[in-house]
This record gives C-alpha cells, structure tokens and sequence, in this order.
C-alpha cells in the first residue's frame, strides 16, 4: 500500500529557514516522480514541482523557481521541500504527492500525504 | 499558464445528479485526453475521482462520471448523496515540460 507520510505542522517567524518531509513506503521511491501542491488558506490548488529521486531531476512551476528548494534522499525514500527565509505569503497547507507525469507534466496525482500546514507569522 | 475556469459553486438536492463544468483551452484541456478530478473535503487532502477524463480509480463509486467537449470538461454526480458534498477541483496536463494546470474548484453543496 502506498503511503505518503508528511511532517507536522510548523510554525515560524518571517525571515526564518524551513524545511518538511514526506517519508514515502510501498513502492519503489527512486523509479517515480514525488512532489509538492500548496492550498493557501480558503483557496485552490497549486502545483510547486516535482523530483525524481533516481536522477535529482526536479521540475518547478513557473511561480516557485527560485522561491523553494525540492529534494529527495533514496536512502530513506523521504523528500523535502525547504525555504530559506519564510515570508508571511508563505502560510499555506502542503500537501507532498505522487503524481502520474508524462515528458515532464502531471497527468495525475495518484497518492496524497496528509499535509502539513505552515503558519509564518511575526 | 492561467488556470482552468470552474464555477465557484454548484448545488443539488438528495438523488439528483450535478453537473460541474471546467474551460481551458487548445494548449491544455483542449489538447489532451488527461483531464482529472479530485475531490476535497473540509481538512482533508484531495482525493482522485476521475483521470484520463472519464476513468475512476479503483473504488470510486459509478455514480461519478466525467466527459469532454472541445476546451470543456464535466464532472458529473449522479444520485446525489449527503458525503459527496466537497470541493472538486479539474486538472490538466499542458504539454511536455509544463506541469500542468488546475481549476479554481468549485464546492458542491447537497440541499
């Protein structure tokens, strides 16, 4: 059974460094594409990019390059998503998932973790 | 890439079937057979309701059906139940390199 299961929740301040897990079991984690969706409070969904663990490929979407950093360690099948300095805008559930990906876009989303909500507040 | 046009609300009574809709254009929705719909209740992270535009994952019941027309998708709700009252929101793959676009969701109430 696959199970994407994320770190809980956080709560920092603006300017501050962040990163959360998504620890992955029940498939092989280096043969698919694993990522990350944000849901801003009472609103849609978003995707931020996605990695292969097998070759660090990873994919942004246009409005996160450059904002996070997505990474994946094979040896414990868990990947991250990391910020260097937080910003209040940053305040969002994240939710990691397994995505269905065709040359480099999703077709879907198979698995979902639990999410894990981000609060940055001064 | 902008995101794909759901209405913001829809809304049945007990037993009767809903029909949410969801535009894009040539370059996605339009493009490709790889429209998907996930399903999101309060708290809760999105659940997979239909891919490849009218295919259900495993254990997703038939009264969940999806269609497309042109830059035009449909989720369609028959039989209407108190549990299927969520959020829905469509997706689609936009080519090679992109990954792809969502709908602004549309949250289903059942009267």
């Amino acid at each position: 059974e696959v199970q994407l299961v994320q770190s809980g929740a956080e709560v920092k301040k603006p300017g501050e460094s962040l990163k959360i897990s998504c620890k992955a079991s029940g498939y092989t984690f280096s043969s698919d594409w694993i990522g990350w969706v944000r849901q801003m409070p009472g609103k849609g969904l978003e995707w931020m990019g996605f990695i292969y663990p097998a070759d660090s490929d990873t994919r942004y979407s246009p409005s996160f390059q450059g904002q996070v950093t997505i990474s994946a360690d094979k040896s414990i099948t868990t990947a991250y998503l990391q910020w260097s300095s937080l910003k209040a805008s940053d305040t969002a559930m994240y939710y990691c998932a397994r995505p269905h990906m065709l040359r480099g876009g999703v077709i879907r989303i198979d698995y979902w973790g639990q999410g894990t909500l981000v609060t940055v507040s001064s | 890439q902008s995101a794909l046009t759901q209405p913001p609300s829809a809304s049945g009574s007990p037993g009767q079937s809903v029909t949410i809709s969801c535009t894009g254009t040539s370059s996605d929705l339009g493009g490709y057979n790889y429209v998907s719909w996930y399903q999101q209740h309060p708290g809760k992270a999105p659940k997979l309701m239909i891919y490849d535009v009218n295919k259900r994952p495993s254990g997703v019941p038939d009264r969940f059906s999806g269609s497309k027309s042109g830059n035009t998708a449909s989720l369609t709700v028959s039989g209407l139940q108190a549990e299927d009252e969520a959020d829905y929101y469509c997706s689609s793959y936009a080519g090679s390199n992109n990954l792809g676009v969502f709908g602004g969701g549309t949250k289903l109430t059942v009267l």
